[in-house]
């Protein structure tokens, strides 16, 4: 399967607990996304890379999150200190070419964190 | 106000039907993409598109920039066509928005 992988798919943490997403992307893709969908919503915009580097964040992206993407492949999404309100489904994209924004975008399956 | 909205929220319609979902967005945009989210919660880009029509299958995408509005149009609808669209823009200030989604249930 070369599609984009998530892991885990499902995560259920006590409050104030540390959680961490990881996402791969298609291999050739140089751009990756992360948002966030809570029930009933549609998916909002957290922060994207360009190979290793995190162009963009969107101010829903509190101090508690950091995201990274040390070698421009895999990418980690981190929650500190979990709060009922992050309970969401985080999806990762990603997508390649030359277009920038204007690519295609390829889902992964998601990871819906659950927070007790 | 939200950047992209979305019209119906909901909506049924019989198997073979023609059906339309529209969406207008208020910011700039370099693309307009068109998913389809299972209640699998797994996410299918359809459509992106910045100017024009496209098609695919039973798809039609359309977009009027100077109006800000899409619609996404499917043909001779069948129940496996149920599932949530979401219209999602790239402003060109490099953020995206999202809709809130349509909810199609095709009934046999």
């Amino acid at each position: 399967d070369t599609g984009v992988s998530q892991n885990p798919r499902h995560k259920i943490t006590k409050r104030g607990q540390n959680v961490t997403f990881r996402c791969d992307p298609i291999s050739e893709h140089n751009r990756l996304y992360w948002y966030r969908q809570t029930l009933g919503q549609g998916p909002e915009f957290l922060t994207y890379f360009q190979n290793e580097a995190q162009l963009e964040k969107s101010r829903l992206l509190s101090d508690r999150f950091s995201a990274e993407r040390p070698k421009g492949s895999f990418s980690t999404l981190e929650i500190q200190r979990t709060e009922q309100g992050d309970s969401a489904m985080y999806l990762c994209a990603s997508s390649g070419g030359a277009g920038g924004s204007t690519d295609t975008q390829y889902f992964g399956p998601g990871t819906r964190l659950t927070v007790l | 106000k939200n950047e992209v909205e979305q019209s119906p929220q909901n909506l049924t319609a019989q198997e073979g039907e023609f059906i339309t979902i529209n969406c207008s967005y208020s910011v700039g945009i370099s693309a307009l993409h068109w998913l389809q989210q299972h209640p699998g919660g797994g996410i299918v880009s359809l459509f992106m598109l910045s100017s024009g029509k496209k098609k695919h299958g039973r798809l039609i995408a359309t977009i009027n920039i100077q109006e800000k509005h899409s619609s996404l149009h499917i043909t001779a609808s069948h129940p496996r066509d149920s599932a949530v669209y979401i219209c999602a823009v790239s402003s060109t200030g490099n953020q995206f928005y999202f809709g809130t989604g349509t909810s199609l249930t095709v009934i046999p």
